[in-house]
């Protein structure tokens, strides 16, 4: 079956530093989406990437999709406190009903 | 609208006895999914339904575990008998894919089986 793979498992940075998770696919996405939980809460919908090559900006969350379709990004530029939380890539393969989570990249951001 | 509503919030049951969580979706949507989350194995779709018919329940452990949404405003996750391998975070999660493909998440069922 189709497996999501993130990098890295956790990863502890300054407040100020730049952040960045990595997810790969073993099949071809026809989507993917990236989530974010806070500790003790749920998984939040951040962007959906559909094209290849995609780019996407929110703020200073940059989310790139790979040009086979396989991986993406979400780079996190001068982290803050608040970005602090688990963040989830999920892959969607033929049709879009389901979604496929990676096991997530725990932040966490020290002031 | 109040969001994805789960009931209960958490759930203390001793091991053998039949667990029941529930999940109101967001009105009007179409797609409504039961995940589970452990350190271990991280976030599993256990099952999902389309216009309340389930659609696919491979993700299902075993045949304690069963799901129902008996109308589009209603399901349920039983696991009956429970056993101490079971304690996770059970999440309901439903969208309305005609517009988009974000999933919606609730807060969640913290089940803990002793």
């Amino acid at each position: 079956g189709q497996q999501v793979m993130q990098i890295p498992q956790y990863q502890h940075v300054q407040e100020g530093e730049d952040f960045t998770t990595y997810c790969n696919s073993s099949t071809t996405l026809s989507n993917i989406q990236w989530y974010k939980q806070r500790p003790g809460g749920h998984p939040v919908f951040l962007i959906q990437l559909v094209k290849s090559g995609e780019v996407k900006k929110q703020k200073r969350l940059t989310f790139q999709f790979g040009e086979a379709k396989k991986n993406s990004s979400l780079h996190i530029t001068a982290t803050q406190t608040t970005d602090v939380g688990t963040y989830f890539c999920a892959g969607s393969g033929s049709g879009y009903s389901t979604l496929t989570f990676g096991k997530g990249t725990m932040l966490l951001v020290s002031p | 609208d109040a969001g994805v509503i789960q009931s209960p919030r958490h759930e203390v049951t001793e091991m053998g006895q039949e667990v029941t969580l529930r999940c109101k979706p967001i009105s009007g949507h179409d797609y409504l999914f039961w995940y589970r989350q452990t350190m271990m194995r991280g976030l599993e779709l256990l099952i999902y339904f389309n216009n309340n018919v389930p659609i696919d329940d491979s993700g299902m452990p075993e045949d304690r575990f069963s799901a129902k949404m008996p109308n589009a405003s209603f399901s349920t996750l039983k696991i009956q008998p429970s056993e101490p391998r079971d304690s996770a975070v059970y999440f309901c999660a439903s969208s309305y894919q005609r517009t988009s493909y974000e999933q919606y998440f609730g807060p969640g069922t913290r089940l803990t089986v002793t």
